[in-house]
């Protein structure tokens, strides 16, 4: 099946740093990717869609100059947490969409392994 | 705006019990829905995708049903085993917009005792 990675799985930072996060489709090519937020016991959080060649859509209340995401080729996007603070602390995971062609409902986003963000 | 919701949040049962997980969203139109299991610290396993055309899914010992009708699918889980513990969580896609994104519910923790 489809493979995504992260990398890195996990990243201990001082706050007003930047961190960088790759997404990596390995086996197939994805125009889209989905970068999540995940906190403690809450369920996963859409940031931003991520296409190749434009700029990310960002959802309501997502900092689009914090959360900087880059798209450069058909497999690989990038999230870079800006300035980060004690409380952008969380578990980032990335999808990429393998479209099976035909209507609506045949894509499937497959999941990177998830990358733990922890800001002292 | 689509919600998704499962209760309870955890579960604990004996292992070789068969378990029902349940499933609820509120925008009865939706193209799919899809069943995920989360492992503590890891990403993401997709389990089951169900089309809105079909009513049930089945692989191996899991089995979901969707009533696109009621707002609800379940995730039918039979003779649990140890491994089996995890979160489960179900999503449906939202195609607002240009790009379609998964609306998930928050999970339910499974824990099977030996």
């Amino acid at each position: 099946g489809a493979v995504v990675s992260q990398h890195p799985s996990r990243v201990i930072c001082k706050s007003g740093t930047s961190v960088k996060i790759e997404c990596r489709s390995l086996d197939f090519q994805a125009t889209t990717m989905f970068w999540y937020r995940q906190f403690p016991k809450q369920s996963l959080m859409l940031m931003a869609t991520s296409n190749e060649g434009s700029k990310a859509t960002y959802e309501q209340g997502v900092e689009k100059d914090k959360f900087l995401i880059n798209h450069a080729s058909l497999t690989l996007s990038t999230l870079t947490v800006t300035s980060a603070h004690p409380e952008d602390s969380s578990f980032y995971i990335c999808s990429a969409n393998l479209i099976a062609g035909g209507p609506r409902g045949q894509e499937t986003q497959y999941f990177g392994p998830g990358t733990r963000l922890l800001v002292l | 705006k689509q919600e998704v919701t499962q209760i309870p949040a955890a579960l604990s049962v004996p292992e070789g019990e068969n378990l029902v997980l349940n499933c609820s969203f509120t925008d009865s139109a939706i193209y799919n829905l899809q069943w995920f299991r989360q492992d503590p610290g890891k990403g993401l396993t997709s389990l089951l995708l169900i089309q809105s055309s079909q009513r049930e899914q089945t692989s191996g010992r899991l089995n979901a049903s969707l009533d696109k009708s009621s707002g609800r699918s379940t995730l039918y889980i039979a003779a649990s085993q140890p491994g089996d513990s995890a979160t489960y969580l179900c999503a449906v896609p939202d195609y607002t917009g240009a790009n379609s994104k998964l609306t998930f519910g928050k999970g339910i923790t499974l824990s099977v005792r030996p």
